[in-house]
């Protein structure tokens, strides 16, 4: 079956304007998180979904970040007046449970690069 | 708060030699897991291996086994007869609820 996917695979902007990044999920899956890693550098928890729960959004940087899921399915990362510093590849995740022990299964990630 | 710590910012091994790649982590779970995830250049996470803690027994995936200390919290990964197709980076994860803490990664090498 599809795995996770993501679009658009790059992304080049200018600072200052506003992006929106894609997720699909695995169908089935109650789970969505979103990552972000950084040049050389480890995964950074974003946001995380659960079925119709409010989202968990302790890990975005700042509030010209924000994220959606509609349907319980494809979610919407958005980045508003993106800055430099916001350049990196975006990751999607998904799982089939809640928790510690659902394996999370990625997306091949967006890269965004703010000019 | 989690922190997970890969002190090897890059690894080099000979093609079917065997190789350990570190990790530790501070946490005040008690129930949680462990993961090790590898990324390729194509940037897809793969899920190498999962440990649960309140399992005292390593976990086995084929070539892919880990050393799990739970007292010292230390979780490495050992990698057996290496071969080519293993070059990528490898991230060391923990998760105790809703989120993977990752480490920041290292790079392994591998020689033919």
């Amino acid at each position: 079956g599809a795995g996770v996917s993501q679009s658009p695979s790059n992304k080049v902007t200018e600072k200052g304007k506003d992006v929106e990044l894609r997720c699909d999920p695995i169908s089935g899956h109650t789970a969505l998180y979103w990552y972000r890693q950084s040049l050389g550098q480890g995964l950074e928890f974003l946001i995380y979904f659960q079925g119709n729960s409010a989202p968990d959004k302790s890990g975005l940087p700042s509030d010209r970040f924000s994220a959606e899921r509609t349907g319980g399915s494809v979610s919407t990362l958005t980045i508003q007046r993106t800055q430099q510093e916001d350049s990196a590849v975006y990751l999607c995740a998904s799982s089939l449970t809640r928790g510690g022990a659902g394996e999370q299964f990625f997306g091949p990630g967006t890269r965004l690069t703010v000019l | 708060a989690q922190t997970v710590t890969q002190s090897q910012p890059e690894m080099s091994v000979q093609e079917a030699e065997t190789v350990t790649l570190s990790c530790t982590y501070d946490t005040s779970e008690s129930d949680y897991y462990l993961f090790w995830y590898k990324q390729p250049p194509s940037r897809q996470m793969i899920l190498v291996i999962r440990q649960e803690a309140y399992k005292q027994q390593n976990a086995t995936e084929n070539r892919f086994s880990v050393n799990f200390q739970k007292a010292a919290k230390s979780f490495s990964l050992k990698i057996s007869d290496s071969q080519l197709g293993d070059a990528a980076m490898y991230f060391c994860a923990h998760n105790a609820g809703n989120m993977l803490t990752f480490g920041g990664g290292t790079r392994l090498m591998v020689k033919p």
